[in-house]
């Protein structure tokens, strides 16, 4: 079966840094998306991995390892906006295929 | 504001009603998604339609039937449903189905079946 872990909740501090893992085991791999949403709100899009490696986008980035299964969405500079749900979403061979874990909740505290 | 419109905003039906959800996008994509999300699990892909086709059935039930007109509109029309199918019904759209391509998310419907 597909499956795809995250932890359920995180705290952190305004000004800090957060790092939010996923771990993924699925039958086909064609990308690894990370997305925002906060309550009541749509998913918004937040980074996209497909190799090996670092993507940085301003306050956000996005690792990937694929022989370990392995992504992690980096925070910096923490703000009180950040504090929203955080989800990991596998994209399989088959392209129509996206399977997401549970969504990291994320807490900043002033 | 992502592009992508859904209506009602919340939905509260009885399980021998018939209820229509609606999503349309305003961003000239040609892949359109629904997805439920319920407290505390993973979102689930329920169907996928590339160029008004559906392309995806992700083992529904039948009670849920999708309608895609065109490109920029998506139905989801909903019969004698059960409670346990109370939950946040996702639309999201794309511009294709390629490698990267990225959705779009509506703002959901919340549904309750009493």
């Amino acid at each position: 079966g597909q499956n795809i872990d995250q932890p359920t909740e995180m705290t952190a501090t305004e000004g800090a840094i957060v790092q939010i893992n996923c771990t993924y085991q699925t039958s086909g791999f064609n990308g690894l998306f990370w997305y925002q949403q906060h309550a009541g709100e749509a998913p918004t899009f937040l980074s996209y991995n497909v190799l090996d490696g670092l993507e940085e986008k301003g306050r956000f980035s996005s690792f990937l390892s694929r022989s370990k299964g392995y992504s992690y969405l980096l925070l910096k500079e923490l703000q009180m906006k950040d504090s929203a749900s955080y989800l990991c979403a596998v994209r399989d061979d088959n392209f129509n295929k996206f399977y997401f874990g549970s969504g990291t909740k994320l807490n900043v505290k002033p | 504001e992502t592009g992508v419109t859904q209506t009602p905003r919340h939905l509260v039906m009885g399980m021998t009603n018939k209820k229509s959800l609606k999503c349309e996008q305003h961003l000239g994509h040609n892949a359109m998604y629904w997805y439920k999300q319920s407290a505390k699990k993973p979102l689930e892909l329920m169907f996928v339609y590339n160029f008004k086709e559906q392309t995806e059935n992700n083992s529904v039930p039948s009670r849920f039937s999708p309608e895609c007109p065109n490109s920029s509109h998506l139905f989801l029309h909903l019969h004698t449903l059960q409670p346990e199918d109370s939950a946040l019904y996702l639309c999201a759209s794309s511009q294709g189905q390629g490698a990267g391509e990225t959705q779009y998310f509506g703002p959901g419907t919340r549904l309750l079946v009493l």
